[in-house]
This record gives C-alpha cells, sequence and structure tokens, in this order.
C-alpha cells in the first residue's frame, strides 16, 4: 500500500534559518503529491503540491521538488519567521482516488 | 464565506453516547471525507463520498455513519462512544481529480470520558 515517511520531530530552529523537512513515499502508481500546514488550534491548509515528476510547487517561500527516482518530496525554506511554526503534513494520492494518505506530520518551532 | 465549516467545534461526552457531527460546504465541491487525528497528530481517513454516494470507507468500525444529505453536507454519526474516539476529527472537500486540492475544516475536538 501506499506510505509518506517525515522526519521526526520537533524541528528547532532560530528565525531566519534555513529549513529542510524530509519526506520520501512509496506507492505503487504514480501519485500526487502535497505539503499541508496546521497551524495551531487550525484545519489543515494546502501549502503546496506537485503533481507530476519533476515539478517543483512554491508558495510562501517554500519550495518542493517531486524527485520520482529518490521518491522524495523535501519541504525546503530559506529563511524561517516565528509565524512559520506549525505542523508540516506530506502526503500523497495515487492515481484514481483522492483520498491523502499523510506522514505523520513535523513540528516546527521557530524562536525569535 | 467560510469554505467548510463543522459543528460543533468541541464535544465533551461520556462513554457509551451517541453522537453527531455536521460538515457543510459552499465551495461547489463533489467529493468530501472525514479524516480522524489522534493525540500524535496522526491523521487518517475514515471516510469519503462522491455525490452524496460512500467511495472509501477504511476499516472504521460500523458504530461510525457517514451520511451525506447533499452535496454539500456529509454528517459524522457515532454510537456507542468509547474512550479511543477520542480525536479530532476533520472534514474536508475536493473536486474529484487525485491532484485536486482538499479543503478541510477546522475540526471537531471529540473528548469521551
Amino acid at each position: 500500500g501506499n506510505s509518506v515517511t517525515q522526519m521526526e520531530g520537533p524541528v528547532t530552529l532560530s528565525e531566519e534559518a534555513f529549513l529542510t523537512i524530509n519526506c520520501t513515499y512509496t506507492a505503487t502508481g504514480y501519485p500526487s503529491l502535497f505539503w499541508y500546514v496546521q497551524y495551531p488550534g487550525e484545519g489543515l491548509q494546502l501549502l503546496l503540491k506537485a503533481t507530476k515528476a519533476d515539478d517543483k510547487g512554491s508558495n510562501k517561500g517554500f519550495e518542493a521538488t517531486y524527485r520520482k527516482e529518490t521518491t522524495s518530496f523535501h519541504l525546503e525554506k530559506g529563511s524561517v519567521q516565528v509565524s512559520d511554526s506549525a505542523v508540516y503534513f506530506c502526503a500523497l494520492t495515487e492515481a484514481g482516488y483522492s483520498t491523502l494518505t499523510f506522514g505523520k506530520g513535523t513540528m516546527l518551532l521557530v524562536s525569535p | 464565506d467560510t469554505a467548510v465549516s463543522q459543528t460543533p467545534k468541541y464535544l465533551v461526552t461520556q462513554m457509551g453516547n451517541d453522537k453527531s457531527i455536521k460538515c457543510e460546504q459552499n465551495l461547489g465541491h463533489d467529493t468530501m471525507y472525514w479524516y480522524k487525528q489522534d493525540s500524535k497528530k496522526f491523521l487518517k481517513i475514515m471516510f469519503s463520498y462522491n455525490n452524496k454516494e460512500l467511495i472509501i470507507n477504511e476499516t472504521v468500525p460500523n458504530r461510525f455513519s457517514p451520511k451525506s444529505p447533499d452535496k454539500a453536507h456529509l454528517n459524522l454519526h457515532i454510537n456507542s462512544l468509547e474512550l479511543g474516539d477520542s480525536a479530532v476529527y476533520f472534514c474536508a472537500s475536493s473536486l474529484r481529480q487525485p491532484t485536486d486540492t482538499q479543503y478541510f475544516g477546522p475540526g471537531t475536538r471529540l473528548t469521551v470520558l
């Protein structure tokens, strides 16, 4: 079956530091890949997505590239802010199915 | 102009009770979902409905019964609540394609005492 593996958190950074959150996946077909973010006390919202190999998704300074050869979709940001503190979820949908399979989430804590 | 709304936001109840959570979306989407988030933040799909028809039921106890009266609503009824049902339940909606973005509601925190 499908699965998503994310690095364990929490990830603790100082403001303006570089962020990488690793995500790898297992899927039988050609999945679409997503990063969702959950701010404290809120629901999830889409951060970015990529639907085919070598696509790069980007939003709010975050980027992730769909790497089929390494089955990865790592999230990066060049300079984090305190307001980026949240839980980040990597997820996939498989061709023909719209339900999301999530990783376990990675909490990011950014201090001033 | 809330896109996906859920009620109630918090639900505290005793073991053995029956409760319902309501979900409505005003995005005109065909597909709606229920996800469960446990205390460790792990999210798992429970149900998926497309145009009021059940598409996916992921090994959820039959004490959980979703009901979709129309495309814009997907309610979750839970019978005989157990301690292990305590979690945050999220409703979501999307168009039908796997590439489409899912829009999530704010969540309902269920606590079973």
